[in-house]
C-alpha cells in the first residue's frame, strides 16, 4: 500500500546542531507539506513544495530549509537548532488540483527535542 | 490573512449525548477538511466539505458546511467513547493548496 513516513521518529539534539528530518511518500503526490505541531498553536505550516525544484515558505519557516530533487523526498533541514524549535513535526502529501480534493495525508510525525 | 477558529477549544461530555463543535474562518474558500487525532498519533482524514451546504456522515459524526456564513459543523451523536480525540478543521486558501488549521477542539467523552 501506498504511504508517508517520517524518520526519525524521536531526535534529541543539542542547540547549534544541524538537524535533517525525512519525509517520504510513495504516493506519487506531487505536493508535499512540513507542519510543526505545538500546544495552544494547532498546526502551523513550515515550508512546501508543489513538485520537484520548487519550495515555498510557509507561515514559521524561519530557522528551516527544505529541497525537493524527487517527487517522494522532501527533507526538513534545521539549519542550527534551538530551543524553540522543539515540537512534534508532521510531513503531509497531496494530488494536485487539478485531480483531486486536495485532501492532505499525514506522515506519523517526529518527536524533536532540543537541548 | 486567512484565520481559522475553532470552538470550543476543550469539550467534555457524557456518552449518549449530542454535541457540535463550530469552525469559522475569515475570507471565502472552497473547501474544508476535518481531520481527527488521537494522542500521540498523526492526523486522520475525516470528511472533504467541497460546495455550500455539503453534508457528509459517517457514523455517528457529522459535517456541514455554509460557505456564506463561512462556517462549517462537526455533530456528534449518541457520543461514545471510542471518538475520544481532538477534532481539527483546516481550510485550504483560495487559488492554492494550502491549509490553515484551527486550534483543534479536544473532546473527552466519559462513560
Amino acid at each position: 500500500d501506498a504511504e508517508i513516513t517520517q524518520s526519525p521518529r524521536h531526535k534529541i539534539t543539542e542547540t547549534g546542531r544541524q538537524v535533517t528530518l525525512a519525509c517520504h511518500q510513495t504516493w506519487n503526490h506531487n505536493n508535499m507539506f512540513w507542519y510543526r505541531q505545538d500546544l495552544g498553536h494547532g498546526l502551523r505550516l513550515i515550508h512546501y513544495s508543489y513538485g520537484v525544484q520548487d519550495t515555498n515558505k510557509g507561515e514559521v519557516s524561519d530557522g528551516y530549509s527544505v529541497s525537493r530533487s524527487n517527487t517522494e523526498d522532501l527533507p526538513l533541514t534545521l539549519e542550527s537548532a534551538a530551543s524553540s524549535q522543539t515540537s512534534v513535526y508532521f510531513c503531509a502529501s497531496s494530488e494536485s488540483r487539478m485531480t483531486s480534493t486536495d485532501t492532505q495525508y499525514f506522515g506519523p510525525g517526529t518527536r524533536l527535542t532540543v537541548l | 490573512e486567512l484565520k481559522v477558529e475553532q470552538n470550543p477549544l476543550f469539550l467534555s461530555m457524557q456518552e449518549g449525548k449530542n454535541y457540535t463543535i463550530y469552525c469559522n474562518y475569515s475570507t471565502t474558500s472552497d473547501r474544508l477538511y476535518w481531520y481527527r487525532q488521537d494522542p500521540g498519533k498523526s492526523l486522520e482524514s475525516l470528511f472533504v466539505l467541497l460546495s455550500n451546504g455539503a453534508v457528509k456522515q459517517e457514523g455517528r459524526l457529522m459535517a456541514s458546511l455554509d460557505t456564506k456564513a463561512r462556517l462549517s459543523t462537526l455533530h456528534i451523536t449518541a457520543a461514545v467513547h471510542d471518538l475520544s480525540a481532538t477534532y481539527f478543521c483546516a481550510v485550504i486558501i483560495q487559488g492554492a493548496q494550502k491549509l490553515v488549521f484551527g486550534q483543534g477542539t479536544r473532546l473527552t467523552i466519559n462513560p
